[in-house]
């Protein structure tokens, strides 16, 4: 079982639409978990850290879950420049990644 | 910020022949560094642990003949991809702790 999982998408939102991602992963023991931002043919960029608190920045808002075992990166507004992958990373010290959704903010 | 660099941004082989591929951190020490490959529209996977003077981890079936890593320095982790083939083409990314993670730009291979 793969330690993070996530729904590959696409995602396709008009702008101004609110949109979700979640992914799921296997190991309870999981600490840190972090969302990022892959433009085609780039690295990752780290967007936010996920408290389980909820973290919020912005239009962003990222939550964990323990009890069921998954995060959420929510993005409100959607905006043109949202379009790109977005990748969960957690599991077994920090260092796997999910498949990645990409979303594609449509005018 | 942090910065992790790699070099080269992209390479072009011939079957067969191996290619080393660089990956520093600038401004800070780095015990720990990774190595994840991506392939078209797939993500990151991690291929292994790279440790400054000792032998790397490697994840489940990765070749550890074939991709030979190298951390002689606390700045310094380099990856060769050895007999490359068509089916290492891929983009091949490290990282390194500070006080997170941070990623290098990426080397993109290409085997002719």
């Amino acid at each position: 079982r793969k330690e993070v999982e996530q729904d590959p998408g696409p995602f396709n939102v008009p702008e101004g639409a609110t949109v979700a991602f979640n992914c799921t992963y296997s190991n309870s023991a999981s600490q840190s978990f972090f969302w990022y931002r892959q433009d085609c043919r780039k690295e990752p960029k780290l967007l936010m850290s996920v408290y389980s608190s909820g973290n919020e920045d912005g239009r962003f808002t990222a939550q964990l879950n323990r009890a069921s075992q998954y995060i959420s990166l929510l993005i409100r507004d959607s905006k043109l420049s949202d379009s790109a992958t977005y990748l969960c990373k957690g599991g077994a010290n920090n260092l796997f990644f999910g498949t990645g959704t990409r979303l594609t903010v449509i005018p | 910020g942090a910065v992790v660099s790699q070099h080269p941004s992209r390479v072009i082989c011939k079957s067969g022949t191996s290619v080393k591929i660089e990956c520093r951190s600038l401004d800070f020490q780095a015990t720990t560094m990774f190595w994840y490959r991506q392939f078209p529209k797939q993500s990151l996977m991690l291929m292994a642990t790279s440790n400054e003077g000792s032998k790397a981890t490697y994840e489940q079936g990765v070749e550890k003949d074939k991709f030979l890593i190298n951390h002689a320095s606390l700045t310094l982790s380099t990856l060769t991809v050895t007999s490359a083939h068509p089916e290492d083409s891929s983009f091949y990314i490290c990282s390194a702790h500070g006080e997170t993670q941070y990623f290098g730009p990426g080397t993109r291979l290409l085997v002719l």
